[in-house]
């Protein structure tokens, strides 16, 4: 069965560094998401992206995230300074269509730790 | 504002009792009703699913009705085994995204 796959599954840097948390979704999804969960709170939604743009952000997804699709099977989410409250994990997921109904598929997520 | 609310965990059952994990809902129109299992060391599985008010979503034994006029959307499970314990999220889906609740963690003792 087709799978959504992050690398990589722990990252732990630096304060002020940059990260880049990676995704393959789906192969024949058109819709990807990022999703994050600091521990012990919900998991909440970062940016939606279809057709090379972003459809939706949060009030999280602030300037220094930003996401991409660099070829045609990477999903990429950009953490361009990180800080300590950025520690969470990170899920991406993918769907067929961006309807409500229908299902998201996610990955079994990227744990950052920033010291 | 969109959201929604499960039981507090963690949840300890022994194999083969009657789960229930509350789910509770607030939400603008009628969105598609989720619940995902999050097993250890994975991602979210979605367990099941709910497009309209009345639908009842099942999968490996686990059940749960879209409840208009409650705005619910309960987990059960006749008879729960080890391999179940997990943490459930139940969620809403408003235009594409999804909006969890806080994830409920169930622990089943042989």
């Amino acid at each position: 069965e087709p799978e959504v796959t992050q690398t990589p599954s722990h990252q732990v840097t630096q304060m002020g560094q940059e990260v880049i948390l990676r995704c393959v979704p789906i192969s024949n999804h058109l819709y990807f998401y990022w999703y994050r969960q600091i521990l012990g709170q919900k998991v909440e939604f970062l940016v939606s992206f279809y057709n090379n743009e972003i459809s939706e952000k949060s009030e999280i997804f602030d300037d220094q995230f930003s996401v991409e699709r660099p070829d045609g099977s990477n999903f990429t989410l950009k953490i361009r300074s990180t800080k300590l409250e950025d520690s969470a994990m990170y899920f991406c997921a993918s769907s067929e269509v961006a309807s409500g109904t229908d299902t998201q598929y996610f990955g079994p997520g990227t744990r950052l730790t920033v010291l | 504002g969109n959201s929604v609310t499960q039981m507090e965990g963690p949840v300890t059952l022994s194999e083969e009792a009657f789960l229930t994990i509350n789910c509770t809902y607030t939400a603008t129109g009628y969105p598609s009703l989720f619940w995902y299992v999050q097993y250890p060391g994975e991602g979210l599985q979605l367990l099941l699913k709910a497009t309209k008010a009345d639908d009842k979503g099942s999968n490996k034994g686990f059940e749960a009705t879209y409840r208009k006029e409650t705005t619910s959307f309960h987990l059960e499970k006749g008879s729960v085994q080890v391999s179940d314990s997990a943490v459930y999220f139940c969620a809403l889906s408003r235009g594409g995204k999804l909006i969890f609740g806080q994830g409920t963690e169930l622990s089943v003792k042989p």
